[in-house]
């Protein structure tokens, strides 16, 4: 069976720190990478998505993909108590079919 | 502002019942889903549609009906045959079929059988 595996966390870091979010899937196969954020009660936003093997940076947010190890991460610098949230892996598998993490929670302390 | 649209935002149900949940997007997308979230779980694919009047199943579609009239529309029915329906729902959409651009998601509706 397909997987997405995340750490549930949560992960704590300072604010102005970086924070790491790590995420390992199953399927070689996968052709695309997403993180979204989810606030408490909220609904998921996509914040990056990636493609390729490498880094790709907006703002603050870097995604990194490795494929050759199944691995994808998102670090976000100079974390903000705003960004306090659970954030979720998603891989497309092809066929419609996009697999979720159950996601990390974040929380920036003051 | 385009974007999706789910209503009710709360919605309680009684054993036995059936109720809708509706999602309505106005970014011309083809592609519409839905998903259910469960907590400490991942989101989980009930059905999807690539196109008007066409759709398939998800991972978890037993229990749920769904109909795709409009390009702008795909309301969920969770009918009495689904047996634990307390959940977060949430209706996203895609620009491709292919879904490599990723989701836009509504708000969601948060289910309870009372």
């Amino acid at each position: 069976q397909k997987e997405v595996e995340q750490n549930s966390g949560p992960l704590s870091v300072p604010e102005g720190a970086i924070a790491s979010l790590n995420c390992t899937y199953s399927d070689r196969g996968s052709q695309s990478f997403f993180w979204y954020r989810q606030y408490s009660g909220k609904s998921p936003e996509l914040i990056m998505s990636i493609y390729s093997n490498g880094d790709k940076e907006d703002g603050r947010f870097t995604a990194q993909l490795n494929k050759a190890s199944q691995y994808v991460s998102l670090l976000i610098r100079d974390s903000q108590p705003s960004d306090s949230a659970t954030y979720l892996c998603a891989v497309y598998t092809g066929g419609f079919k996009t697999i979720f993490g159950a996601g990390t929670r974040l929380f920036v302390k003051a | 502002d385009g974007g999706i649209t789910q209503s009710p935002k709360y919605l309680f149900r009684k054993e036995g019942q059936n109720v809708t949940l509706s999602c309505e997007q106005n970014l011309n997308h083809d592609a519409m889903y839905w998903y259910r979230q469960d907590p400490g779980q991942g989101l989980r694919l009930i059905y999807y549609s690539q196109i008007v009047n066409d759709f398939q199943k998800g991972d978890i579609a037993e229990g749920y009906s769904v109909s795709r009239e409009k390009k702008e529309s795909f309301p969920l029915t969770v009918t009495s045959a689904q047996k634990n329906p307390t959940a977060f729902y949430l209706c996203a959409s895609s620009y491709d079929g292919q879904v490599s651009y990723g989701y836009t998601f509504g708000s969601g509706t948060r289910l309870t059988v009372v």
